[in-house]
């Protein structure tokens, strides 16, 4: 079956550095993925789309990167900030128009 | 805009009892979704619809109905409720034409508890 793993332990990282965060996957061939953030009590907001010819996506201070022979994708947080605090759900289409969830990995910036 | 609203926030069922959440998109959108989210889990699709008039299970479809009323609003109904249906519901929605055609517009969610 489709699997999405993401390291379910908090990751705790002081402010100014980089976090980084995996979503690994099987049983999939995706034509891209997707990372989101959500904040406690509230619905999850896109950040990033990656395709699969794309090697590394960036936005502001995020990276995103797609190794499809390694089925893995990297979420970087450049110079973090406190109020990158959120969890991260990684996201994969198991089929046309859906998407399947991974569990997410929280991040914690400490001043 | 509003993007996608969700009606209620918050609700107490007893088992047995039955409820409708309700869902609504002001972005035009072609597709919506309905997910639960559970500790741990991860969000899990119960059912979606791609288009007006269209709806499609999910992964987990079993004791819940889906109404595509208009191509605004997407109500997902319990019929009979069970404490494992306990959890946070997410409508979303996705634009099927123009640039952005993949990332979904989540509403705020209903948290439901079943006693």
């Amino acid at each position: 079956s489709q699997k999405i793993e993401q390291n379910s332990e908090a990751l705790n990282i002081q402010e100014g550095k980089t976090a980084t965060l995996t979503c690994n996957y099987t049983n999939y061939s995706p034509a891209y993925l997707q990372w989101y953030r959500q904040d406690p009590g509230r619905g999850p907001v896109f950040l990033l789309l990656i395709r699969e010819n794309e090697k590394e996506k960036r936005k502001e201070r995020l990276k995103v990167t797609f190794d499809t022979t390694l089925k893995q994708s990297l979420f970087h947080i450049t110079a973090s900030q406190p109020a990158d605090s959120a969890t991260y759900l990684c996201a994969l289409p198991p089929s046309w128009g859906k998407l399947q969830f991974g569990a997410g990995t929280q991040v914690v910036v400490t001043p | 805009n509003a993007g996608v609203t969700q009606t209620p926030k918050f609700q107490v069922l007893k088992t047995g009892q039955s409820m409708t959440l309700q869902c609504a998109q002001d972005m035009n959108h072609n597709s919506m979704y309905w997910y639960r989210q559970d500790p741990g889990m991860g969000l899990r699709l119960i059912y979606y619809s791609a288009s007006e008039g269209t709806t499609d299970k999910g992964e987990v479809p079993n004791g819940y109905n889906v109404s595509r009323l208009n191509k605004r609003e997407f109500s997902l109904r319990l019929e009979s409720a069970a404490p494992s249906q306990t959890s946070v519901y997410f409508c979303a929605s996705r634009d099927t034409g123009g640039p952005s055609t993949y990332e979904q517009y989540f509403g705020p969610g209903t948290r439901l508890t079943v006693t």
